[in-house]
């Protein structure tokens, strides 16, 4: 089965720093784009940007440029969300998606729920 | 980059059909046929229904249709069932290489 799983949820405090991960198997991880998407609480979906493990080609989606770096390692077939400094702001559910050519989020992870609180 | 616009809410009846616009610009929605559309739960992870504008994932009831018209992308859904009440978000590729999403529709199933 194609299936992305995600870390765990995570508790922090302001300036904190976080690296969430999204593991894919039964696929060739290297050759499919993986996207973030940030879920605030109450609110709608947000493409914060996409990877393309094999050579680590990353586009940003604007709001979310020099705030968080997406990476990749295709050695362990994971892909990376990462803040060095949290705000509060950042509370929100994250979730990772495979998709089709740089288009349709076909197969979703469980999301990752990250609460950033003084 | 502006999400795309969508009605907040729709509703209807079981057995009814209904149709949900996303709205873009030339530089998105108009320029490619690269529109799909997403359901959502409560509490749970997106499912794709539509993609491609057109095309339907396998496992995507037939009930779930798109199409496109100049800037305008739609999904309908035919024969109403009460598990078809969720969240829908349109999302289409852009200029910039990028993604996007409409800002979502609930749809309720009186």
């Amino acid at each position: 089965d194609v299936q992305l799983v995600q870390s765990g949820a995570e508790v922090k405090k302001p300036g904190e720093s976080l690296k969430i991960s999204c593991k894919g198997s039964g696929y060739s991880f290297s050759t499919y784009w993986i996207g973030w998407v940030r879920q605030m609480p109450g609110k709608g979906l947000e493409w914060m940007g996409i990877i393309y493990p094999d050579d680590s080609d990353t586009r940003y989606n604007p709001s979310f440029q020099g705030q968080v770096t997406i990476s990749a390692d295709k050695s362990v077939n994971t892909a990376y969300l990462q803040w060095s400094s949290l705000k509060a702001s950042d509370s929100a559910i994250y979730y990772c998606a495979r998709t089709l050519g740089l288009a349709a989020a076909t197969v979703w992870g469980q999301g990752t729920k990250v609460t950033v609180s003084s | 980059q502006s999400a795309l616009t969508q009605p907040a809410s729709v509703s209807g009846s079981p057995g009814q059909s209904i149709t949900i616009s996303c709205t873009g610009t030339s530089s998105d929605v108009g320029g490619y046929n690269y529109v799909s559309w997403y359901q959502q739960h409560p509490g749970k992870a997106p499912k794709v229904m539509i993609y491609d504008v057109i095309n339907r994932p396998s496992g995507v009831s037939n009930r779930f249709s798109g199409s496109k018209s100049g800037n305008t992308a739609s999904l309908t859904i035919s024969g109403l069932q009460v598990e078809d009440e969720a969240d829908y978000y349109c999302s289409s590729y852009t200029t910039s290489s990028t993604l996007v999403f409409g800002g979502g529709t609930k749809l309720t199933v009186l």
